[in-house]
C-alpha cells in the first residue's frame, strides 16, 4: 500500500456526461500517473504529473484532461464520456529508491459508460 | 516505437510445477524493467531489474535481466494456486518522467 486512494471505485455513467476520477495520496510523492487497462491492450498511460500544475500527455490522452492543484490530488476528467472509455482506470505514484524508481498502483476505478 | 512483448499469453500448469515467463523489449533509453503480479485488482510490484545477470529473488519467485539480448524471465518454482494471476512486465524509459511501457501480460493458471 503506497497510500493511494482512488474514488469512485465503481461508476456507471451515460454517454456524453462528464466524469471525474480522483486520486489521492498521503505521502507527498511528486510523480503521479493515470493509466487505463483494457483487454488486449494492457496498461496504457493517459496523463501524468510531475508536480503541482505540471502535467503532460501520455499515449492515449484524447478525450481526457487532468488537473493537479495540490500535491496530494490528481484528477482525471472525461469531458464527454464515450463507450470507448469504459475501462479500468489506475492511478499510480513513483517511489524513489537507491537502485531506481518503482511505480505503485492504486486499487483502480471501474468505469462503465452506457 | 517502443515495444514490450510477453510470452506465452497464457499458461496452465499443475500445482508444484515450475514455470518460466518471458518478457522481451525493444525500446530506446532503457532504464529498468519491472515485474508485477495482478489478480483481480491493482498490479502489485514484484521486482525491479536494472543490471544484466543479477538475479532478484523473493521466496519461490526469481527474475533475471539480459540487457544484451533485451529480455527478462520470471521463474516461479513449486507453484501454488495462489500464484494464479496475470504477470505484467514493464520497461521504464529514461526520459526523466520515467514513463512505463507495459506488455499485455501472461495469464498463469495453477490447477490444484
Amino acid at each position: 500500500d503506497a497510500g493511494i486512494t482512488q474514488s469512485p471505485r465503481h461508476k456507471v455513467t451515460e454517454t456524453g456526461t462528464p466524469v471525474t476520477l480522483r486520486c489521492h495520496q498521503t505521502e507527498n510523492h511528486r510523480y503521479m500517473y493515470w493509466y487505463r487497462q483494457d483487454p488486449g491492450h494492457g496498461l496504457r498511460l493517459i496523463h501524468y504529473s510531475y508536480g503541482v500544475k505540471d502535467t503532460d500527455k501520455g499515449e492515449v490522452s484524447d478525450g481526457y484532461s487532468v488537473s493537479r492543484s495540490k500535491t496530494e490530488d490528481f484528477l482525471l476528467t472525461l469531458e464527454s464520456a464515450t463507450s470507448s472509455q469504459t475501462s479500468v482506470y489506475f492511478c499510480a505514484i513513483r517511489l524513489q529508491g537507491a537502485a531506481g524508481n518503482t511505480i505503485y498502483f492504486g486499487e483502480g476505478s471501474w468505469l462503465t459508460v452506457v | 516505437e517502443d515495444k514490450v512483448v510477453q510470452s506465452p499469453l497464457s499458461l496452465v500448469v499443475h500445482e508444484g510445477d515450475t514455470v518460466t515467463l518471458n518478457c522481451s523489449y525493444e525500446v530506446t533509453n532503457f532504464r529498468s524493467l519491472l515485474w508485477y503480479k495482478q489478480e483481480k485488482k491493482a498490479p502489485t510490484f514484484l521486482f525491479m531489474l536494472t543490471s544484466s545477470g543479477i538475479e532478484k529473488k523473493s521466496g519461490r519467485l526469481s527474475s533475471i535481466l539480459d540487457k544484451k539480448e533485451l529480455f527478462s524471465i520470471l521463474n516461479i518454482t513449486a507453484t501454488q494456486t495462489g500464484d494464479s494471476a496475470v504477470y505484467l512486465c514493464a520497461v521504464v524509459l529514461n526520459f526523466g518522467n520515467e514513463k512505463l511501457t507495459f506488455g499485455t501480460g501472461t495469464r498463469l493458471t495453477i490447477i490444484p
